[in-house]
C-alpha cells in the first residue's frame, strides 16, 4: 500500500523560475494539504484541497502560489517566480473522505533550493 | 504567544531511559492531539492522536491530554536509539480541519 508520494524530492531553481511540485495521496484519500518548512521552524499550513476543489488557502502567500487538486492525476503547488526566501521543504499530507487532521499521513517532501 | 510552544531541545538522554515531550497551547477549541515523529530529512510520520481529555497507549508511547491546563505530553518507555528525532505536537478543533503544529522537540538517545 503506498504512501503518499512527492515529486521530485529536491528541486532547484534560479530567482525568476518556476517550481512546480507534485503530490499523489494515498489510495483511498481524497483530501491533499500542503504545508511549508522552514529550518528551526514547524510546519506552516498552506492550502487544504479537495478534488477540484480548494477548501481554504488561508495560509497561502497572496502572490505568486497556487495550488489544485485535478479530478484525474497528482495534486500541484506551483510558485511562479521563485525568490530565494522560496527555499524550504515542502510537505504534502492526505486524509480520507472524512478530511479529519488527526488522520494525516505526510509525504517525504519536496526540498526546493532557490539559488 | 504562539497558539502552540514546543521547546525546541536538543533533548539528550541514556538508551533505557524513559522520555517525557510536552507542548501548551492557548486555544481552548482544540479537540484532537496528534504526536509526529520526523526523522532527519522525512517527512512527519503521525505516532498517536487522542480526542479531548486523557491518555492513549501504543506500546512503549504513551500520551497525555490535560484539557484543563492546556498541556499536553508524549511518553517514551525504554527509549531506544533509533527513537532519535524530532517530535511536534500538533492539534486542531474548533470547527477546522487544519492543525497547528508546535515547532518540534529534537530528541537523542545515545547508546
Amino acid at each position: 500500500n503506498a504512501g503518499v508520494m512527492q515529486n521530485p524530492r529536491h528541486l532547484v531553481r534560479r530567482r525568476g523560475q518556476e517550481a512546480r511540485l507534485r503530490c499523489s495521496p494515498m489510495k483511498g484519500h481524497s483530501h491533499v494539504y500542503w504545508y511549508r518548512q522552514l529550518p528551526e521552524e514547524g510546519l506552516k499550513f498552506m492550502v487544504y484541497l479537495q478534488k477540484e476543489n480548494i477548501i481554504d488557502e488561508s495560509g497561502m502567500p497572496k502572490e505568486r502560489f497556487s495550488a489544485e487538486f485535478p479530478k484525474e492525476g497528482p495534486s500541484i503547488l506551483r510558485i511562479q517566480q521563485v525568490v530565494r526566501g522560496d527555499s524550504a521543504a515542502y510537505f504534502c499530507a492526505s486524509s480520507p473522505a472524512t478530511g479529519r487532521s488527526e488522520t494525516q499521513y505526510f509525504g517525504p517532501g519536496t526540498r526546493l533550493l532557490v539559488l | 504567544q504562539k497558539e502552540v510552544e514546543q521547546d525546541p531541545g536538543p533533548l539528550s538522554v541514556p538508551e533505557g531511559a524513559i522520555v517525557s515531550l510536552n507542548c501548551t497551547y492557548s486555544n481552548s477549541a482544540f479537540q484532537y492531539f496528534m504526536w509526529y515523529r520526523q526523522y532527519s530529512r522525512k517527512g512527519p510520520e503521525l505516532l498517536m492522536y487522542t480526542y479531548s481529555s486523557g491518555n492513549k497507549e501504543d506500546g512503549r508511547f504513551t500520551a497525555q491530554v490535560d484539557k484543563s491546563s492546556k498541556y499536553i505530553s508524549l511518553f517514551i518507555r525504554d527509549s531506544q536509539p533509533s527513537d532519535s528525532a524530532t517530535y511536534l505536537c500538533a492539534m486542531s478543533g474548533g470547527g477546522s480541519y487544519i492543525p497547528t503544529f508546535g515547532r518540534g522537540t529534537s530528541l537523542i538517545v545515545h547508546p
